[in-house]
């Protein structure tokens, strides 16, 4: 089974960088994903490391070290859209996702 | 548009009563899952289709079925309801068979059991 775990809440001003950490502990490692989910809404893939390493997508990057079973998510020039929940999720070998509960990112002006 | 659809957007339902969520993608993905989503626990899957056909349980199955009879539609029966089973209810689809990594979700459906 999937063992994950995420701050539940943070906050950081309009234009500032916020990082969201994911630690989790697997049977059996096939990725991890991060989601984007609205108050109301789908979650809407963000991110995907299956190697070591930093991913850059625009404003937003994901690091993953297996060794440690650690994740971060970056958010750079936050915006006030960039308010939502951040969902990390790990993929087993099986294609299955374990999700964490999610990390509430406020933004403010 | 592509995507995936679900039905009903919302329903409040007597405890006991049958009931099923219906999800249809139009992406010819072969794999599609049922999550529900309730507050402070995240995503829990219930179960899963790898391809037409076969079926899966997930981490939280008991109280649930599914059927896979095509590629595109995947729907969710709770047999009789309990109010346990009021939550959030996504329905994703993903591309295994081309190699796709990424689960793809519908709006979802708002269940309420009194």
């Amino acid at each position: 089974g999937q063992n994950i775990d995420q701050p539940t809440e943070m906050t950081a001003t309009e234009g500032a960088i916020v990082q969201i950490n994911c630690t989790y502990q697997t049977s059996g490692f096939n990725g991890l994903f991060w989601y984007q989910q609205h108050a109301g809404e789908a979650p809407t893939f963000l991110s995907y490391n299956v190697l070591d390493g930093l991913e850059e997508k625009g404003r937003f990057s994901s690091f993953l070290s297996r060794s440690k079973g650690y994740s971060y998510l970056l958010l750079k020039e936050l915006q006030m859209k960039d308010s939502a929940s951040y969902l990390c999720a790990v993929r087993d070998r099986d294609y299955k996702l374990s999700f964490g509960a999610g990390t509430t990112v406020t933004v403010r002006a | 548009i592509a995507g995936i659809t679900q039905a009903p957007t919302s329903q409040i339902l007597a405890a006991g009563r049958r009931m099923t969520l219906r999800c249809t993608q139009d992406m010819r993905h072969n794999a599609m899952y049922w999550y529900r989503q309730d507050l402070g626990l995240g995503l829990r899957l219930i179960h899963y289709s790898n391809t037409a056909g076969t079926t899966g349980k997930g981490e939280v199955p008991d109280g649930y079925s599914v059927s896979r009879a095509n590629t595109d539609d995947f729907p969710l029966t709770l047999a009789s309801a309990v109010p346990s089973q009021t939550s959030v209810y996504f329905c994703a689809s993903s591309d295994l068979a081309g190699g796709g990594d990424t689960q793809y979700f519908g709006p979802g459906t708002r269940l309420t059991v009194l």
